[in-house]
């Protein structure tokens, strides 16, 4: 299997920072590298796929970067909606598995 | 409105079987390969099995290989997991998830989501 590894585990921002989240996978999936944000109590959503497209409705301050075995979620100006646990997911082969987690905290 | 709503969810004993459903709404229900992905309480997301949009390929997780099942009745959009010999390791909540994009095998992103069923298995 795949492995994901997500860092840093949890950190903490201020609204307006630019906030680097780094996912690193066990070998090459070339772009099939997506990304999602949770909030508490709520279902995952959507915000990257193929590594750097931007799904649909989600703000440009979001974007992402990379190919194997590293990439990036970057945040440019976080916001108060911003405050959530994002997690990178590899889509490049069955079984599909995910980061950790990375827990974004208000500072 | 593109929606899923998972249902069957509830306390169950170690041993014990479960079937869990997914009705889908607002989309070509049949041109979507679906997934399964769970979450146990205050862990990370973990897929758990797919299946395509014609019902023919299936894929599980080791963790639950041999125990669960995956199906779909493209007739009445619906996506159901059955559940057997159920361990306290599977207590989590049970998400349906939407491939990205109607093509064939799927993309392996997900992008609508349901807001889950609670699985709890203990004595």
């Amino acid at each position: 299997d795949i492995q994901m590894t997500q860092s840093p585990s949890s950190l903490s921002a201020s609204v307006g920072d630019r906030v680097t989240i780094t996912c690193r996978t066990s070998q090459s999936i070339n772009n099939y590298l997506n990304w999602y944000q949770q909030k508490p109590g709520k279902a995952p959503k959507l915000l990257i796929y193929a590594a750097s497209t931007l799904q649909s409705g989600v703000p440009s301050r979001f974007s992402g970067s990379g190919s194997g075995p590293g990439f990036t979620l970057t945040i440019s100006s976080l916001q108060p909606e911003d405050f959530a646990t994002y997690y990178c997911q590899q889509s490049y082969t069955s079984p599909w598995t995910f980061g950790q987690g990375t827990k974004v905290e208000i500072k | 409105e593109v929606q899923l709503v998972e249902s069957g969810g509830g306390l169950v004993q170690p041993g014990g079987s479960l079937r869990l459903s997914c009705a889908a709404s607002g989309f070509t229900f049949r041109n979507y390969s679906m997934n399964w992905v769970r979450q146990a309480p205050g862990k990370g997301l973990e897929w758990v099995s797919y299946v395509s949009s014609s019902g023919s390929t299936l894929h599980f997780a080791d963790s639950v290989k041999g125990r669960f099942t995956i199906s779909r009745d493209n007739a009445k959009n619906s996506l159901s997991l059955q559940m057997n010999s159920l361990r306290a390791e599977d207590t989590a909540v049970y998400y349906c998830a939407r491939d990205s994009l109607p093509v064939a095998g799927g993309t392996g992103a997900f992008d609508i989501w349901g807001q889950g069923t609670m699985v709890t298995v203990s004595s």
